[in-house]
């Protein structure tokens, strides 16, 4: 099925640890968005890549890294995790005309112990 | 600052009993306004985008409209099926990147009973 793939699905992590979460898309779509969705809080965008070689910061971007590995693959990095990055998070996709909106995966669940 | 605020937060329904779900907004220059349907455990689910005041859109029971200063999706005889969390979302510019983003809503968590 076409669509937006992520993985893992579910991830626990120490304080510090680090981990990478992927994200690929079979649409050709340019653009490429990194979510976190927390209670209270609704989704935020994190790291958004534009098209393949660019990538830039959203709103919460700190302790985070992206790289735009391709047109199809997105991925976001923890380098040292830590409690407050526990979350679902939610990788997207679109093309530059978004009049479909965009194409969400179905998220990572992290927990950060 | 751009910003969503959806109300209400929870919405109980019985089946068949119609209602709306409001998403008012503070954008500079609106580029689009949309609405998700989200699962439990799932990712946003793409439902409606709108783009001037005035403007209405239609999937089975459910009709979104926009104005300059909010939407509202009104469903109408609702299903169990119909249960979910309701995103509204406006497409704004990032001004240092040159492109947009979409900014959510918290939600509504929609409820139909049988």
């Amino acid at each position: 099925n076409a669509g937006v793939t992520q993985t893992p699905k579910f991830q626990v992590l120490k304080t510090g640890q680090s981990m990478t979460l992927q994200c690929a898309q079979d649409m050709n779509h340019n653009s490429m968005y990194w979510y976190r969705q927390d209670p209270g809080m609704g989704l935020r965008l994190i790291y958004y890549s534009a098209s393949e070689g660019t990538t830039d910061k959203g709103e919460v971007p700190n302790g985070y890294n992206v790289s735009r590995l391709n047109k199809r693959e997105f991925s976001l990095r923890l380098e040292s995790a830590a409690p407050s990055q526990t979350s679902v998070y939610f990788c997207a996709s679109s093309p530059e005309a978004v009049d479909y909106g965009y194409t969400f995966g179905s998220g990572t669940r992290l927990t950060v112990v | 600052e751009d910003q969503v605020t959806q109300s209400p937060e929870a919405l109980r329904l019985q089946e068949g009993e119609s209602s709306s779900l409001n998403c008012s907004y503070t954008v500079s220059g609106l580029r689009g306004l949309f609405w998700y349907r989200q699962d439990p455990g799932k990712g946003p689910e793409f439902l409606f985008t709108l783009y001037s005041a005035g403007e209405e859109k239609e999937k089975e029971r459910l009709k979104a409209t926009l104005t300059k200063k909010e939407s509202f999706l009104h469903i109408t005889a609702p299903k169990p099926e119909d249960s979910a969390t309701y995103l509204c979302a406006v497409q704004a510019p990032i001004l240092q990147g040159g492109s947009e983003k979409l900014v959510f809503g918290k939600g509504t968590k929609l409820t139909v009973n049988p």
